[in-house]
């Protein structure tokens, strides 16, 4: 079955500072990865999401990058603010349907 | 608020009693997924549902653990003779699929079992 690796498991960044996030999956039959976040006592959250037909996608302040080659993607987000500090999991499976195979997720800090 | 709604949010449950839970997905998705998330790591798959079959079921899924979906609106899980290891935060998910097309996956904010 899909193995999703995540790093770093924290991640500490000052207000403003990006932030880097990467996983690597280990079946070459997915086709589908999304990022979630996940806040205190909530439930996880899509913020954006991928196909393996597309190798990069932005929105706002928010971009995903994936090299079906290397089979990782990467999260990347930009002049961070304190409330993007949560814990983020990336996720992978064959198509939007299919179950998804989640890493083991990042917290994020970001400070003042 | 429309997203997905699960109760209880929390359950305290003494080990060998039985449980159960209940999702009400967004009204107009067809398709529903149980997760289970321990602590410190990333949910774990568990079942899925189209409108009222259960589709897909993961070795994760003893055979204490039951998920219908009768009408193939909201659905229950529940845990049978209830063990320490099955503490946890039970999600839901839902989504709206059609032939070739899927919406991503909604999540609830979850029920936190804990089994004394």
């Amino acid at each position: 079955g899909e193995n999703v690796e995540q790093h770093p498991s924290t991640l500490s960044v000052q207000e403003g500072d990006s932030a880097v996030i990467k996983c690597t999956y280990s079946d070459s039959a997915s086709n589908y990865f999304p990022w979630y976040k996940q806040e205190l006592g909530k439930g996880p959250q899509l913020i954006i999401d991928i196909r393996s037909n597309v190798g990069e996608k932005k929105d706002q302040r928010i971009a995903v990058t994936l090299n079906k080659t290397a089979k990782h993607f990467s999260l990347h987000i930009t002049e961070t603010q304190p409330e993007d500090s949560a814990v983020y999991f990336c996720a992978a499976s064959e198509d939007t349907a299919s179950k998804l195979t989640f890493g083991t997720g990042t917290r994020l800090q970001v400070t003042l | 608020d429309t997203g997905v709604s699960q109760d209880p949010r929390h359950k305290i449950t003494k080990r060998g009693q039985n449980v159960t839970f209940r999702c009400d997905p967004i009204s107009e998705h067809n398709r529903l997924y149980w997760y289970r998330q321990t602590l410190g790591q990333g949910p774990e798959f568990l079942t899925y549902f189209q409108n009222e079959a259960q589709l897909e079921k993961s070795r994760l899924l003893s055979d204490r653990f039951s998920a219908e979906r009768p009408k193939g609106s909201f659905s229950t899980l529940e845990i049978q003779r209830t063990e320490q290891g099955d503490s946890a935060m039970y999600l839901c998910a839902s989504s709206l699929g059609r032939q070739g097309w899927n919406s991503p996956l909604h999540f609830g904010n979850g029920t936190r079992l804990t089994v004394t």
